[in-house]
């Protein structure tokens, strides 16, 4: 099984600050890593497919990159709309794996 | 607008039965390979099922191997997820998901998540 860890667990940041989260797997998965952003009571939302596609109607202030075994999600210039938990999830092999969450809090 | 809308889930003692749901719409079912999702309360994203495009390829995590059986009709639009000897740490939200790229024969991104269902079984 491939485990995915993200870094860190939790982020609090200033409106108009960057985040940075890291998801690190446990084996090389190519760019077939995604990224999720979950906001409370509610369906997590794709944002970043393969590592660096944006997902449509996701901001532009979304970005992804990595491949291999280290991945980055980049959120620049925050918005009080971002605060949310995100994972990243592989699809390289089975069975398919997220990362357990960094949650992102704006102070 | 592509939408999932699932049904039912509730409350179930151990080792009982359950089935729950997830209508396609806006969006042909048999062109997508399909997975359910799960996130016990307060934790984190856990892959539980996928099943093809066709319905003929299932698979399924170690954890529900045996007792889950994941399903779909495309004639109706309808997945189903029937979820047997069930146990206290089954408990969860249970997500149905559509891959993001058709007739793809891999593993994809969820492009689209179902609202969840609640399924709570004690002891």
């Amino acid at each position: 099984e491939i485990v995915l860890t993200q870094s860190p667990n939790f982020q609090s940041v200033t409106p108009k600050g960057r985040v940075t989260i890291t998801c690190r797997a446990s084996q090389s998965i190519g760019s077939s890593l995604h990224w999720y952003q979950q906001k409370p009571q509610q369906s997590p939302k794709l944002i970043i497919s393969y590592a660096s596609q944006s997902f449509s109607g996701v901001p532009s202030r979304f970005s992804g990159s990595g491949s291999g075994t280290l991945f980055t999600l980049t959120i620049n210039s925050l918005e009080a709309e971002d605060a949310a938990t995100y994972f990243c999830h592989q699809t390289s092999s089975l069975p398919l794996t997220f990362g357990q969450g960094t949650k992102v809090e704006i102070k | 607008e592509m939408q999932l809308l699932q049904s039912g889930g509730g409350f179930v003692q151990v080792g009982r039965s359950l089935r729950v749901s997830c209508v396609a719409s806006g969006f042909v079912l048999g062109e997508y390979s399909m997975s359910w999702v799960r996130q016990a309360p307060g934790k984190g994203l856990e892959w539980v099922s996928e099943t093809g495009g066709d319905g003929m390829t299932r698979e399924y995590a170690d954890s529900v191997k045996g007792r889950f059986i994941v399903s779909r009709d495309n004639s109706k639009n309808t997945m189903y997820l029937q979820m047997s000897s069930l146990r206290v740490d089954d408990t969860a939200i249970y997500y149905c998901v559509k891959d993001s790229i058709p007739r793809n024969g891999e593993f994809d991104a969820f492009d689209i998540w179902g609202q969840g269902t609640m399924v709570s079984v004690s002891s």
